[in-house]
């Protein structure tokens, strides 16, 4: 099975700052790679599919790069609405996996 | 509009068996590369993938725990069942419903249900 390495596990920000939080598949996932933001209470809303995609609505600063093992979710001009949670999904193949999450707060 | 929302008891007893049920409406699972799964997460825990099932009737489960799942289509066509056998406190989750329509934009779970919170325990 693949295993899906999210990191940082958490990482605190101030408004405007460019955060960068990355996802490592243990093998080639191809672009099956998504990225969700969650906020509390609430469900995982997609951000980015097929790695770099970004999903209707989404603010372009959001963005998504990467290939094969190594990828990534940057935030540019970090906005108050986009402290929350985020997961990358691995769905190349099955079983389907998430990363661990990591959590954007406020410094 | 596309929705999903689950369904089913809010407390269940440690060996009982939970049966989950997703009713969505804006889309068909006959449609080819549509395809309904569920997510779950314990409190302040990380999302987990419990499996899916296929417009084609095909299905796939986490295999932790591919012995005590099975996903399958409601008798009504806009619903999938969710049934988890001999549960334990530690399958204390919110569980989720979502969609994927591969053949239309990605191999990922574009819309979700709101989560409905199981509490196992006697």
């Amino acid at each position: 099975d693949i295993q899906m390495t999210q990191s940082p596990s958490s990482l605190s920000a101030s408004v405007g700052d460019t955060v960068i939080i990355t996802c490592r598949a243990s093998q080639d996932i191809s672009n099956g790679l998504a990225w969700y933001q969650q906020k509390p209470g609430k469900p995982p809303m997609r951000l980015i599919f097929a790695v770099s995609d970004l999903d209707s609505g989404v603010p372009s600063r959001f963005s998504g790069s990467g290939t094969g093992t190594e990828f990534a979710l940057s935030i540019s001009s970090l906005q108050p609405e986009d402290f929350a949670t985020y997961y990358c999904l691995q769905h190349n193949y099955p079983p389907w996996v998430f990363g661990q999450g990591t959590r954007v707060d406020v410094k | 509009q596309i929705t999903l929302k689950e369904s089913g008891p809010t407390l269940v007893k440690p060996t009982q068996t939970l049966t989950l049920t997703c009713t969505f409406s804006g889309f068909s699972l006959t449609s080819a590369g549509v395809g309904v799964g569920w997510i779950r997460q314990p409190p302040g825990k990380a999302l987990e993938w419990l499996g899916h099932i296929f417009w084609n009737d095909n299905e796939r489960y986490s295999p932790s725990l591919k012995s005590r799942l099975t996903i399958t289509k409601g008798t009504s066509k806009n619903q999938v069942l969710l049934t988890m056998t001999s549960v334990v406190p530690a399958d204390t989750a919110t569980y989720y419903c979502a969609r994927f329509d591969g053949y239309t934009t990605s191999w990922s779970f574009d819309l979700w249900g709101q989560g409905t919170l199981v509490t196992v325990s006697s």
